[in-house]
């Protein structure tokens, strides 16, 4: 697609439920990163993937998230067992390997999770 | 480790005068600067960067930054705002190695008077 697509885009679990969110990068985007904005905050950094291996994930807050990008491409991040301050928007980012083109990363429009 | 202070939480301009949004960032090496702007229910669209060279950079829909190494700033300039600028505008930066993740500032609400 041209752009980063999310979903879904907007998701309402109840604590303790889990829940899956998605991003499908920019084709031929190597990099792909996580990040979780709270309500009126800048994004915070995740986790991050150069295709399928996860090289940084020192942004997840607890064991309870997890992410995968097992093919290189599409990627997951779960959350098991929500609590409500995990309620936040996800932001999903591509960008191009570092060193080749520009290191600008490019977001989605997010999900925003409501844990009630 | 890298941060980023938007010092500006709010700010109200009237439609036609200029803007200046304030950044300073702290990093140890030569960062690498973003400007976004995110309207809202939407993602984080990028407005300008700056990686090297000329320290006056241009960007979309008018807007121009400047890196001050000396001040540790990169603020973000528009000669005349219009009523389309209100959002929120977020300075970020970003590290030469480790995959370029970004550390983002709190980030400064702009409303604009018409």
């Amino acid at each position: 697609g041209a752009g980063v697509s999310q979903s879904p885009r907007y998701k309402v679990a109840k604590r303790g439920q889990d829940v899956a969110l998605r991003c499908d990068p920019i084709s031929g985007h190597v990099s792909l990163f996580w990040y979780q904005q709270a309500l009126g905050q800048g994004p915070e950094f995740l986790t991050y993937f150069q295709n399928e291996a996860q090289l940084d994930k020192s942004g997840l807050p607890s064991d309870r998230f997890f992410a995968e990008r097992p093919e290189g491409s599409v990627s997951t991040l779960k959350i098991q067992r929500t609590q409500q301050e995990d309620s936040a928007v996800y932001l999903c980012a591509s960008s191009l390997l570092q060193g080749r083109g520009t290191p600008e990363a490019f977001f989605g429009q997010g999900t925003r999770l409501t844990v009630v | 480790a890298q941060s980023v202070t938007q010092p500006d939480i709010h700010i109200t301009v009237s439609e036609g005068a200029s803007l200046e949004l304030r950044c300073n960032y702290s990093y140890g090496a030569t960062p690498y600067l973003f400007w976004y702007v995110q309207s809202p229910g939407q993602g984080l669209q990028l407005l300008l960067k700056y990686f090297s060279g000329d320290t006056l950079v241009q960007g979309i829909k008018g807007f121009e930054a400047e890196f001050k190494r000396s001040q540790s700033s990169f603020n973000l300039r528009k000669p005349s705002v219009h009523w389309s600028d209100a959002a929120e505008y977020f300075c970020a930066v970003g590290a030469s190695g480790g995959g370029n993740k970004l550390t983002f500032g709190t980030g400064t609400q702009l409303k604009v008077e018409l």
